[in-house]
């Protein structure tokens, strides 16, 4: 019963569009972090937050991807144009601020790009 | 950098017969990584199943119990008495303690057969 909400929960893409996903965290989580799945099972980091502010994101998400966390509004995340390599599941998570937290995930938005 | 090795799967045993999946860690950018195991059930998110922030340590949750082995980069999930119920993959992670960003392993498909 996760507590961080993702939309939607699929996402068909042709390949040079534009897909974007959002994400709900736990109330009172300020960190926000994002993970892609690949078919393989392997996680990869993306980017993450704390309140509005990136802390830490990779090469490929600086270039490629969007992503952003509003106050009042839900987080999100948009690949600005789609590959068939990004056909993934995409997790979001939140965690408190404090040290030594385990992050709460949502369900995932599983992203096709055909 | 840091990774997490885990039993490839699937594992299949048997209703109240024992299980252990094994898990070690590689920290070289974490001076004091703290230890997660996550599981999917199936149809359901990511969820934390039990966790170790110090070295020595033993977490349990569910029945199943992992020891944080520093000596041997361990974090090994067992259970004396399985149940069809646990049938899900299993995710070993390793956390920085002070940005809360997780790094996961491949995860093992466990399936319990009544």
């Amino acid at each position: 019963n996760s507590k961080v909400i993702q939309t939607p929960r699929y996402l068909v893409k042709g390949q040079g569009q534009k897909a974007k996903m959002r994400c709900i965290p736990e109330k009172g989580h300020p960190v926000v972090f994002w993970y892609q799945q690949n078919k393989n099972n392997e996680f990869k980091f993306l980017i993450n937050f704390q309140n509005q502010e990136v802390l830490q994101q990779i090469d490929m998400t600086e270039k490629r991807f969007s992503a952003e966390c509003p106050s009042n509004s839900p987080c999100s995340l948009e690949i600005q144009s789609s590959e068939a390599g990004d056909s993934a599941l995409y997790l979001c998570a939140s965690s408190r601020q404090y040290n030594n937290q385990a992050p709460l995930f949502g369900e995932g938005t599983r992203l096709s790009v055909l | 950098g840091d990774s997490v090795t885990q039993t490839e799967g699937p594992v299949t045993v048997s209703e109240s017969e024992s299980l252990i999946i094994n898990c070690t860690y590689s920290a070289t950018s974490i001076a004091y990584p703290n230890l997660f195991w996550y599981v999917r059930y199936p149809g359901e998110g990511l969820q934390l199943l039990l966790k170790v922030i110090t070295a020595g340590q033993k977490g349990s949750s569910r029945g199943f119990e992992a020891t944080y082995n520093k000596e041997t980069t361990s974090f090994h999930l067992q259970k004396a008495s399985v149940q069809e119920s646990d049938s899900a993959v299993y995710y070993c992670a390793l956390g920085a303690a002070n940005t809360n960003k997780v790094v996961f392993g491949t995860g093992t498909r466990l399936q319990v057969l009544p």
